[in-house]
Parts: C-alpha cells; sequence; structure tokens
C-alpha cells in the first residue's frame, strides 16, 4: 500500500516565479492538508481539502492557492516566490476531516527560492 | 486558539538512559494530542495521540506520553534510549471536537543519543 507521495521532491526556483507541488494521499484517504515547515521550525498548517473545497486555512497569504481533485490527490500552488518560502511542504492525508484521525505524512517536497 | 511549547530544542542523552521530551499545550477547549518523529529528510510519523480516555498513552518504538489536565502537559517518554531513537520530535495538538484534524505544532526537539 503506497503511503502519501509528493512530487517533485526537490526544486530550485526564481524570485517572483509559481511553483505547483503535487500530492497523492494514502490509498482510501479523501483529505489533504498542506504544512510548511521552515528550518529548525515545526511544520505550519497552510490549508486543508474535502470533497474537492478548502475547509481550513492557516495565517497564509492569497499567494498561497490549492486545488483537490476527484481522485482526492492534490496540488499547492505558490505565486510570486519570496526568498522566505524557501522550506519543506509537507502533504498529510486522512479519513475525513474527523478530529483525533490520524494524519500520514509524506516526505516533502523541499522548496529553494534564490 | 492553540499552542504549543516543546522545552529544550535540544535533548542529549546516553544510549540505555531516560528519555524525557517536554511538551507543554494551550487550548480553549479539551485537547486532542499528539507526538511525531522526524528523521532527517524525511515527513512526519506518528508515534502515539491521546484523544479521550486513558491518560497515559503508549505508541510505537516504546514510547509513552502522559496527558496531565492540571498542568497543561504532554511529555514523552522511553525508559532506554537506542541509537536508532536519535531524530526530531514534535508535540502537535488540535482543539478537541472543534477542529478537522487541523494540527498546531510545536517547535521541535532534537535528541541526540550517545553511545
Amino acid at each position: 500500500d503506497a503511503g502519501v507521495t509528493q512530487s517533485p521532491t526537490h526544486l530550485i526556483k526564481t524570485r517572483g516565479q509559481q511553483v505547483t507541488l503535487r500530492c497523492s494521499p494514502k490509498s482510501g484517504h479523501d483529505t489533504v492538508s498542506w504544512y510548511q515547515q521552515a528550518l529548525g521550525q515545526g511544520p505550519q498548517f497552510i490549508f486543508q481539502y474535502y470533497e474537492e473545497e478548502e475547509r481550513q486555512r492557516g495565517n497564509f497569504p492569497d499567494r498561497f492557492s490549492g486545488h483537490q481533485f476527484p481522485n482526492y490527490s492534490s496540488e499547492l500552488n505558490v505565486n510570486a516566490l519570496l526568498l522566505g518560502d524557501s522550506a519543506l511542504y509537507l502533504c498529510a492525508s486522512s479519513l475525513v476531516p474527523a478530529v483525533g484521525t490520524e494524519a500520514f505524512f509524506g516526505q516533502g517536497t523541499r522548496l529553494t527560492v534564490v | 486558539a492553540q499552542s504549543v511549547t516543546q522545552l529544550g530544542s535540544h535533548v542529549s542523552v546516553s544510549e540505555g538512559a531516560l528519555v524525557l521530551l517536554r511538551c507543554n499545550y494551550s487550548s480553549s477547549v479539551p485537547p486532542y494530542l499528539f507526538w511525531y518523529v522526524q528523521y532527517p529528510n524525511q515527513g512526519l510519523q506518528l508515534l502515539l495521540k491521546y484523544t479521550t480516555g486513558a491518560t497515559l498513552v503508549k505508541g510505537i518504538n516504546g514510547f509513552e506520553a502522559e496527558f496531565k489536565k492540571s498542568e497543561t502537559s504532554f511529555h514523552l517518554t522511553k525508559p532506554s534510549a537506542h541509537m536508532s531513537d536519535a531524530a526530531e520530535y514534535f508535540c502537535a495538538v488540535t482543539p478537541g471536537e472543534t477542529s478537522g484534524s487541523r494540527l498546531t505544532f510545536g517547535e521541535g526537539t532534537q535528541l541526540t543519543v550517545n553511545p
């Protein structure tokens, strides 16, 4: 059973560019959450998708947007990249957005903005 | 709002010694609490979680944690450290029944195990 898979694993972008990160949830899971983990910090919640809609959002600007597809996979888009967007982006999947449900994390995408 | 404070960004123990990683939380509603481990260049793996019921929770790899409401704490322990326990550990909280599994993480504690 494949777990949560993210692509690409590493990415280098220039300031001002746009980037798309992809996530396939664990088989059977229908909810996808995205987190940003800056170097030396804990992950910070960006947003969560369920039934192809954004259900919750953390304190991130509108430059961060997402999408969930009918097969439950998800994309994270970041526009007008800033140096401060350099981080590990983690995708987590779970079965329905229920409290206490275990979230399974992917290995992340390391984004470097130069 | 919820928050998590992990006391000690770095903890160093000898192999075979007790591991104690501290976590204090703040929550306006009864919290659900989690401990995750992160190995280098990997994602997060759930060690254990507390939702309701028994306050002493046992997890994988010999770890356990005790929910103490009066102290707003959820410290992680392991009786005997192993070299393979070296990793970064994160405590996380969700605001009980009012959330859809949105996690608020602490800053993390890097555990070093010395031979």
